[in-house]
């Protein structure tokens, strides 16, 4: 069974770049396409993109010219860089990913992250 | 982007309810649409794909139906255990998007 579990800063000041990492157990990081997908406090979720280890990426139009989704075999992680942060990107950030049917099976427990100076 | 809206945004019932949440799409999914249940402070869980597929270890009290534009889940006798925020999510195209949410409280 796969599990994600989500890492990086809680804390990151407006203006700079948010860095999250997914790290994957149960599987290998070649067998799915890999997500990102967040929560603003006390509001609905919003896809942000996903990663295929072959390199096709896809991303939310909204978020786009800040977002990078990548992927590290050797270390069987993917990992969100979002640039230019504000106090609008403050929210649990969760990894997830579709190992079955078509639809998130699979989804870490969610890491907070809060924009602040 | 597709729009997804749920209604209602929330709603209050008993224990042993019928419980009937709707998700209206702005454009036609086909039947590429899921539905997930969300406990405070906790990670979406699946419970329904392709609009009517039981996810396994789901009870079977959770349904799921609709085609095209407008889907529903159904909670035929609902459980304290069912008290929640359920969503709903389209798969069909890019970006994909979620509803707004159905909050499921106890009256």
């Amino acid at each position: 069974q796969v599990q994600l579990q989500e890492s990086g800063p809680g804390l990151v000041k407006p203006s700079e770049t948010l860095s999250l990492t997914c790290t994957v157990s149960g599987g290998y990081i070649s067998d799915y396409y890999w997500t990102w997908i967040r929560q603003p406090p006390g509001k609905g979720l919003e896809w942000i993109g996903y990663m295929y280890y072959g390199g096709s990426t896809n991303y939310n139009p909204s978020l786009k010219s800040r977002v990078t989704i990548s992927v590290d075999t050797s270390k069987n992680h993917f990992s969100l860089k979002l640039t230019s942060v504000t106090a609008a990107d403050t929210a649990v950030y969760y990894c997830a990913t579709i190992t079955g049917e078509d639809a998130f099976d699979i989804w870490g427990q969610g890491t907070m992250v809060t924009v602040s100076s | 982007d597709i729009q997804l809206t749920q209604s209602p945004s929330f709603l209050s019932a008993s224990v042993g309810d019928r419980v009937t949440i709707t998700c209206r799409a702005s454009q036609g999914i086909s039947s590429y649409l899921a539905w997930y249940q969300q406990k405070p402070g906790k990670a979406p869980k699946l419970l329904i794909y392709t609009a009517s597929s039981l996810q396994s270890g789901v009870p079977s009290r959770f349904s799921g139906s609709g085609s095209g534009t407008e889907f529903t889940l159904t909670i035929s006798s609902l459980q304290p255990e069912d008290f929640a925020t359920y969503y709903c999510q389209q798969l069909n195209s890019y970006p994909l998007t979620f509803g707004g949410g159905t909050k499921v409280e106890i009256k």
